[in-house]
């Protein structure tokens, strides 16, 4: 079975300051995909980013970066510059093959003026 | 934006009554997914498909049944809704070339 596990249920971060959300995972597939996915009050999933698991390098998008470390099935996201519009809901995900997906618990992150 | 449509966007029933929620894609996507969201446990897994007809259970299953008769349409159905599914249900769809789920805007659904 597949599990992901956000041990950090709320968070803040100073505006413009970083912050760094973890997520580990559980899985005997070798192959997957991992997500960030946000969810704002407006209660839309909106993907945050992607890393491929056979892909060494880590993902960025902007302010948005990821600490993929495949050995230790750990996946963190860095947000950098944090701003008033990353208050939300982070949810890290995972895909199988089947395009079968898992979600985390999820990370409440509060971005303080 | 893809195009999912979730309906209704809002619902209360009372206990003891069949409910169906209906999602709707225009992405002609393979896959298609109903989660419930409720706090401390993220979103779980119900029932997903993976083609016309064919469907299989999620993590938490029980209570719950589901249709796909076209690939646009992914029916979920509460048999006999109880308090327990007072929830936030989301649809999601994927494809095999687009490695990401796409979410529609969420129903919540209160039962009473």
């Amino acid at each position: 079975a597949q599990t992901v596990t956000q041990s950090q249920p709320e968070m803040s971060v100073q505006e413009a300051e970083t912050v760094t959300l973890s997520c580990t995972y559980d899985t005997s597939e070798n192959n997957y995909y991992l997500f960030w996915y946000k969810q704002p009050p407006s209660r839309q999933m909106i993907l945050v980013i992607r890393q491929e698991a056979y892909k060494q390098q880590n993902a960025t998008e902007n302010r948005f970066s990821v600490n993929f470390q495949k050995a230790a099935k750990s996946f963190s996201l860095k947000i950098s510059d944090s701003q008033l519009g990353d208050t939300a809901m982070y949810f890290c995900a995972f895909m199988k093959p089947s395009n079968q997906f898992y979600f985390g618990t999820g990370t409440s992150l509060t971005v303080i003026p | 934006d893809a195009g999912i449509t979730q309906s209704p966007r809002h619902k209360v029933t009372e206990t003891g009554t069949p409910v169906t929620l209906r999602c709707h894609q225009t992405e002609n996507h393979r896959y298609m997914y109903w989660y419930r969201q409720d706090p401390g446990h993220g979103l779980r897994l119900i029932h997903y498909s993976y083609g016309v007809k064919d469907t299989d259970k999620g993590e938490v299953s029980d209570g719950y049944s589901v249709s796909r008769s076209k690939t646009e349409d992914f029916l979920l159905t509460l048999e006999s809704a109880t308090s327990s599914q007072t929830s936030v249900y989301f649809c999601a769809i994927s494809d095999d070339r687009a490695a990401e789920a796409f979410f529609g805007q969420g129903t919540r659904l209160t039962v009473v």
